[in-house]
């Protein structure tokens, strides 16, 4: 079973600052690192699915970034605004399988 | 594009009750997953179906809980009896195909389970 870690676990940022959280993986059998954003009563959706060392993606004011050898991500948001508050989940699979192991998320809360 | 679909949505029982929770995946989406998210941790997967089979249900407590996808469609899952350390939100997800964790997975809203 993988241990994936996230952190910080909680952050309050201003409305119209820019933000950033981390997590981290084991660097040895990398597959794939998944990002979710889940916000209340709603369903987990997918942001990005990284396979690539060295790879970025962006969605809008959202990227990530991704380091395989050392085993972290990246996840920016730039210019934050009140519909980004959300908790933000990463997860990788293990070892070829499918299903994914989740850190426990970063919870963000953006104050106007 | 219809999103997964779940029911109930929440759900109160009292221990040593049982209570079933079902999905309906995306179309055409043969892989299926159920995840427990217990407060303050990140989803944990419980079992995946390709299509009816079960690929992996190693981390499902198996003297409690069952579940099942027959024709390879709709997927329901079962606790009973249910323990208090069962509250938690059950996640369905499904994806295309099974690739070894590269293909992104949909998530249903989720139901929200409180074991009293």
């Amino acid at each position: 079973i993988l241990n994936v870690e996230q952190s910080p676990q909680s952050l309050h940022v201003q409305e119209g600052d820019s933000t950033n959280f981390t997590c981290s993986f084991p660097s040895s059998n990398f597959y794939a690192l998944h990002w979710y954003r889940w916000e209340t009563a709603k369903s987990p959706e997918a942001l990005f699915v990284m396979t690539l060392n060295g790879d970025e993606k962006k969605k809008g004011r959202i990227s990530a970034t991704l380091n395989t050898k050392e085993g972290y991500s990246y996840l920016y948001i730039k210019g934050s605004q009140p519909e980004d508050s959300a908790t933000y989940l990463c997860a990788s699979p293990g070892g070829g399988a499918d299903g994914l192991t989740f850190g426990k998320g970063t919870h963000l809360i953006i104050q106007p | 594009e219809a999103g997964v679909a779940q029911s109930p949505r929440y759900k109160i029982i009292e221990k040593r009750q049982s209570v079933a929770f079902w999905c309906n995946p995306i179309s055409g989406h043969a892989t299926l997953y159920w995840y427990q998210q217990i407060l303050g941790q990140g989803p944990k997967l419980l079992i995946q179906f390709q299509n009816n089979g079960v690929v992996d249900d190693s981390q499902l407590p198996k003297d409690r809980f069952s579940a099942e996808r027959l024709k390879g469609v709709d997927s329901t899952l079962k606790i009973q009896p249910a323990k208090l350390e069962d509250s938690a939100v059950y996640l369905c997800a499904s994806s295309l195909a099974s690739s070894g964790g590269g293909n992104e997975q949909f998530f249903g809203p989720g139901t929200r389970l409180t074991v009293l």
